[in-house]
């Protein structure tokens, strides 16, 4: 059974950077049917999108974050990692990975199934 | 950057019908398919919907999923207290370079 567990710091400071990481156990994160995601949902509950992953090595960015992102993957853990630079309070969230499961293969839309627990992170000094 | 629109709140009596709306756009909904999530508190969300009226498996009979134009709908019949909870929309959207979307959320309570 595919479980994916999120795990890092509960607590960053303004400005520095925030990193993640997910474990992805039941399947290969190298798996090319899939693409593997980070979502995130703010305390006042509104879900977004922050990037994907695949397995080609190609990375899709939130056009909103793109240029504090950087989302990789570690093959020999089966791991993904988040790093968000500059953060703000705005950025306080639980964050999510989860597997990307294309409508058809190659093709970026799709759907999300199954999500991780999710890990709550606050901005705060 | 855009976002798919839902009411806030829906609520029902246990057995009712509740239907929950998504409104979104021509770049969106209107190009391409709806996926809905539930999410109960402090659990993982989980995908309801997905290809604008596909249940996975173990997913209930009682939750359809339609769309139409630029809008879909998320329908709730035989509404159990367990189906408490929140419900999103989504889809991916080709604007910009691609991205995903979500609703805004809905709250549905069973009274």
């Amino acid at each position: 059974q595919l479980q994916l567990q999120e795990s890092g710091p509960g607590l960053v400071k303004p400005s520095e950077t925030l990193s993640l990481t997910c474990t992805v156990s039941g399947d290969s994160i190298s798996n090319s049917s899939f693409y593997w995601d980070w979502i995130r949902q703010s305390p006042g509950k509104r879900l977004e999108w922050i990037g994907s992953f695949d397995y080609s090595g190609s990375t899709y960015y939130n056009p909103s974050l793109k240029s504090r992102l950087a989302i990789s993957v570690d093959t020999s853990k089966n791991q993904l990692s988040l790093k968000l630079s500059s953060v703000t309070a705005a950025d306080t969230a639980v964050y999510y990975c989860a597997r990307h499961v294309p409508e058809y293969a190659g093709t970026r839309d799709g759907w999300f199934d199954p999500w991780g627990q999710g890990t709550l992170v606050t901005v705060s000094s | 950057q855009s976002v798919l629109t839902q009411p806030p709140s829906a609520s029902g009596t246990p057995g009712q019908r509740v239907t929950i709306s998504c409104f979104g756009s021509s770049s969106n909904i209107g190009s391409k398919t709806v996926n809905w999530y539930q999410h109960l508190p402090g659990a993982a969300p989980r995908l309801l919907i997905y290809s604008n009226d596909q249940r996975p498996s173990g997913v209930p009979d009682r939750f359809s999923g339609s769309k139409s134009g630029t809008s879909a709908s998320l329908a709730i019949s035989g509404l159990q207290s367990e189906d408490e909870a929140d419900y999103y929309c989504a889809a991916w959207d080709g604007s910009l370079n691609g991205f995903y979307v979500f609703g805004t959320g809905t709250k549905v309570t069973v009274l």
